[in-house]
């Protein structure tokens, strides 16, 4: 059974940095490009960023590139989201999910809530 | 960037009725494999999004038959034959053609 399991949420205030990370087992992870997709209060989905298999490229939502940063690291099995300079409108759950292939993401962690305020 | 636009925002549905729910994309999502990138998902209330539809036209593993996908280039729908109390939650559609990926804005299915 394939699990993504997200830690590192909390509270953050504006202008600080938190790392979020993200599990998993039960599927090859080295073999997969791996995303985030966040959701602020009361709205809907938002994509993050992407990672591809092996670490090598990144792509990031205009609104975080800059701020926020995706790795991975295969040999744990886990996948991070580096977030610098937090702003308010940062604020949300964030979803770690495997982007199986050109967007086709099938399995989704159960989300980590970041919560910015001073 | 791609924009995806949905429609309606919300939409109620008697049990056992159809439903229907649009999805345009700014350009066109075929690539040159022959492959469309389109991709419906459901978030049920409190839980993650799930996979529902890949590529336009294909079910994901578990997901009932009363579901089914449509369209090409720029214009796609997801319908549900008959709708049940199972299947109320935001429905999203979202382009794998380029990165970034885009979601469009969110159709809530409700039972009347």
């Amino acid at each position: 059974e394939v699990q993504l399991v997200e830690s590192g949420g909390g509270l953050v205030q504006p202008g600080q940095s938190l790392r979020l990370s993200c599990a998993a087992s039960g599927l090859t992870f080295s073999s997969y490009w791996m995303c985030w997709v966040r959701q602020g209060p009361g709205k809907g989905l938002a994509w993050v960023a992407l990672i591809n298999a092996d670490g090598t490229s990144t792509y990031y939502a205009d609104s975080v590139k800059g701020r926020f940063t995706i790795s991975r690291d295969n040999a744990k099995d886990t996948l991070y989201l580096q977030m610098n300079n937090v702003r308010a409108e940062d604020m949300g759950v964030y979803y770690c999910a495997r982007d199986f292939a050109w967007g086709r993401s099938d399995y989704w962690g159960q989300g980590a809530p970041v919560i910015v305020s001073s | 960037d791609i924009v995806m636009t949905q429609t309606p925002l919300s939409l109620p549905v008697t049990p056992g009725q159809p439903a229907s729910i649009s999805c345009r994309s700014s350009q066109s999502l075929l690539h040159s494999d022959g492959k469309t990138y389109l991709h419906w998902f459901l978030q049920k209330p409190g839980q993650p999004p799930q996979l529902v539809i890949y590529e336009v036209s294909n079910r994901f593993s578990g997901v009932p038959d009363r579901f089914s996908g449509s369209g090409s280039g720029t214009d796609f729908t997801l319908k549900i034959s008959r709708v049940e109390a199972e299947d109320v939650g935001v429905y999203y559609c979202m382009q794998g053609l380029e990165a970034p990926r885009t979601f469009g804005g969110g159709t809530e299915v409700e039972i009347k």
